[in-house]
């Protein structure tokens, strides 16, 4: 079936640090790859996407590059601040059968704890 | 401002007892889901469906039950069957089906044991 793995965390940087958080995946067909931010009590905010291999989703200053031949999808960041401080899930949707819902299966999540 | 609304943001369930989870969405959304999130780990999907009047099980159904009379409109009940329901649970929505399709998250419900 479908997996997901990333980095155990939490990951602690200092401002302004260079981010990298790992994620590979295991799926059948050709997913479309997806990060998504957590914040304190809050549901996911979609982040970034994509759909096929070499494309590159980006979003307020994050990064993330489908690599079909590694099988990952990493999530990079040039200088984290505080406000970045949350939890990042990595997720892939992997139709099997056309017309069915796009199911999302999740990483386990990574906590990034930035500092002053 | 379009989104998704879940209700209550906290919950509390005696032994033995239902309770109903809301979720609402103005996106005029096909799909919702519902996902329930543990410490630690990654969301497992509960139940989704597609369309009005139709639902299939996720991962982990049993202990759970949904409807979905109205497209905006999908609860989710927590049954006494369910024996481990201390969690946080996301309900959410996509414009339709294909794997292209983004996920828009409510703020969540998190529901505790008395």
């Amino acid at each position: 079936g479908d997996s997901v793995t990333q980095m155990e965390g939490p990951v602690t940087l200092s401002e302004e640090a260079f981010l990298t958080i790992n994620c590979t995946y295991t799926a059948t067909g050709y997913p479309s790859l997806f990060w998504y931010v957590q914040y304190p009590g809050e549901g996911l905010q979609l982040l970034l996407k994509a759909t096929k291999a070499d494309d590159k989703g980006s979003n307020k200053g994050f990064e993330a590059t489908y690599r079909k031949e590694t099988t990952s999808f990493h999530l990079e960041k040039g200088s984290v601040q505080v406000s970045d401080s949350a939890v990042y899930f990595c997720a892939l949707s992997d139709s099997h059968k056309a017309g069915t819902a796009s199911k999302l299966t999740f990483g386990t999540g990574t906590r990034l704890q930035v500092t002053l | 401002d379009g989104g998704i609304t879940q209700s209550p943001k906290y919950l509390f369930r005696k032994e033995g007892q239902n309770v109903t989870l809301s979720c609402e969405q103005n996106l005029n959304h096909d799909a919702m889901y519902w996902y329930r999130q543990d410490p630690g780990q990654g969301l497992r999907l509960i139940y989704y469906s597609q369309i009005v009047n139709d639902f299939q099980k996720g991962d982990i159904a049993e202990g759970y039950s949904v409807s979905r009379e109205k497209k905006e409109s999908f609860p989710l009940t927590v049954t006494s069957a369910q024996k481990n329901p201390t969690a946080f649970y996301l309900c959410a929505s996509s414009m339709g089906t294909g794997i292209n399709q983004p996920q828009h998250f409510g703020d969540g419900t998190r529901l505790s044991i008395l």
